[in-house]
């Protein structure tokens, strides 16, 4: 367990408003990411982040923007919210070099676009 | 384009018996394969994996059998009880300049029946 908190757990938000999730971490890692998970799709990688300061696109990325500025907090922006973006979103750690390869999950956060 | 597959949504079984879960995959570049086990409303938490390098991994009641030449990976679990009711994902693993992604299956939901 890489005590990783999500927060809001659970948000409704109206369509076109900006919406930002926090994700924070207190092992240090230094790999972090976002994730959607949709029915029939499993999860989906949204962005990631190697480092404060660097992060990369995933395969869901458009509409979605991310920020690190500090080892523990990694945020995902809804920039202008869509229908579409209603999801359940995981945020996951990573350690660094030598760590093992495996990815810790946060518990969530059900979104609701209306 | 899907890289990695669960085709079986659900698999009820009776307690007691054997739990098979499978998975495919097309890139041959994957270095690692992970399964995860998803309870509602929490997050994945990891299970079992296994290095390409490898064609069987046990821990406990959980067994991960690798076949390359397939590009599949079935998961085995013996005796299956009913806290094993839960959706699991397979995961495939690749490095990127240093940073590790996965793909998911969509899931497969396991119950297991008394």
């Amino acid at each position: 367990d890489a005590g990783i908190t999500q927060s809001p757990r659970h948000k409704v938000t109206e369509t076109g408003t900006p919406v930002t999730l926090r994700c924070h971490q207190t092992e240090n890692h230094r790999y972090m990411y976002w994730y959607r998970q949709d029915p029939g799709h499993g999860l989906r990688l949204i962005h990631y982040s190697y480092g404060v300061k660097d992060t990369d696109k995933g395969e869901v990325s458009d509409g979605y923007s991310v920020s690190r500025s500090k080892t523990e907090d990694f945020l995902l922006t809804l920039e202008s919210a869509t229908s579409s973006q209603t999801s359940v979103y995981f945020c996951a750690t990573r350690g660094g070099l030598g760590a093992k390869n495996i990815q810790y999950f946060g518990a969530g956060t059900r979104l609701s676009v209306l | 384009d899907q890289q990695v597959k669960q085709n079986s949504p659900s698999l009820s079984v009776q307690e007691g018996r054997i739990s098979i879960l499978n998975c495919d995959y097309t890139n041959s570049m994957f270095d690692y394969f992970l399964w995860y086990k998803k309870y509602p409303a929490e997050g994945p938490t990891f299970l079992i994996s296994i290095s390409s390098i490898k064609d069987k991994n046990e821990d406990g009641r959980f067994t991960v059998f690798l076949n390359k030449s397939a590009k599949h990976l079935s998961l085995h679990i013996v005796p299956s009880q009913p806290g094993d009711s839960a959706v699991y994902f397979c995961a495939a693993s690749s490095l990127i300049q240093g940073a590790q992604k996965l793909v998911f299956g969509q899931g497969t939901r396991l119950t297991i029946n008394p």
